[in-house]
């Protein structure tokens, strides 16, 4: 059973950094990309960034590049994704995802429980 | 890619065909798929590439289109379908969703 369970989450200062993991388990995590989507409160969903396997190469929305960075630890089967310069509008609850396919079209099937991002003084 | 879905939001009935459509602001092939969301929970994959049934998802559930226009289909409504589903595409970085479409009971 594939499992995604995310930590790190909890209130930033505006400015402030925050590194959330992401451990997955009931999947040969090695072969997979990850991905992180984010829905601000009473909003819809936006996609923040991927990492495909080996990690070589990672991907960012306009909304977070030079500020987020995706990291995977396959020894540990756990995705990060940190958070720098944290802005208001960055408050959300993030969501780990796992892409379904290595091939395309790549899609999302199966997703953590969140964990929420409160960024505030 | 702009991903337009419509109506945002409808009421139904429990056993009534729901038709959701989602439309791209260029063509996307089949990289389309699309979420279904309960209040306070992760979203779920219903359908990928457009047609594909997740596995596990009711037969219920159907999505076509190719290009620009897809729809999403939920034949005989159950309870347990009232939800927010949203759409997304994949064609290219950044990847883009829907604003969603919200399905309450009638």
């Amino acid at each position: 059973e594939v499992q995604l369970l995310e930590s790190g989450g909890g209130l930033v200062q505006p400015g402030g950094s925050l590194r959330l993991s992401c451990a997955a388990s009931g999947f040969t995590f090695t072969n997979y990309a990850m991905g992180w989507v984010r829905q601000a409160p009473g909003k819809g969903l936006e996609w923040v960034s991927s990492i495909f396997p080996g990690g070589d190469r990672t991907y960012y929305a306009d909304s977070v590049k030079g500020r987020f960075t995706i990291s995977r630890d396959d020894s540990r089967n756990t995705v990060y994704l940190q958070m720098n310069s944290q802005r208001a509008e960055d408050a959300a609850i993030y969501y780990c995802a796992k892409y379904g396919t290595v091939v395309t079209p790549y899609h999302l099937d199966f997703w953590g429980q969140g964990t929420r991002v409160t960024v505030s003084s | 890619i702009q991903m337009t879905q419509s109506p945002s939001s409808l009421s139904a009935s429990v056993g009534d065909r729901v038709t959701i459509t989602c439309r791209a602001s260029q063509s996307i092939s089949n990289h389309l798929h699309w979420y279904q969301q309960k209040p306070g929970r992760a979203p779920n994959l219903l359908i990928y590439a457009a047609s594909s049934l997740h596995s596990g998802v009711p037969s219920r559930f159907t999505g076509s289109g190719s290009g620009t226009d897809f729809t999403l289909t939920i034949n005989s409504l159950k309870p347990e379908d009232f939800a927010t589903y949203y759409c997304q595409q994949s064609y290219g970085t950044p990847w883009t969703f829907g604003q969603g479409t919200k399905v309450e009971i009638k």
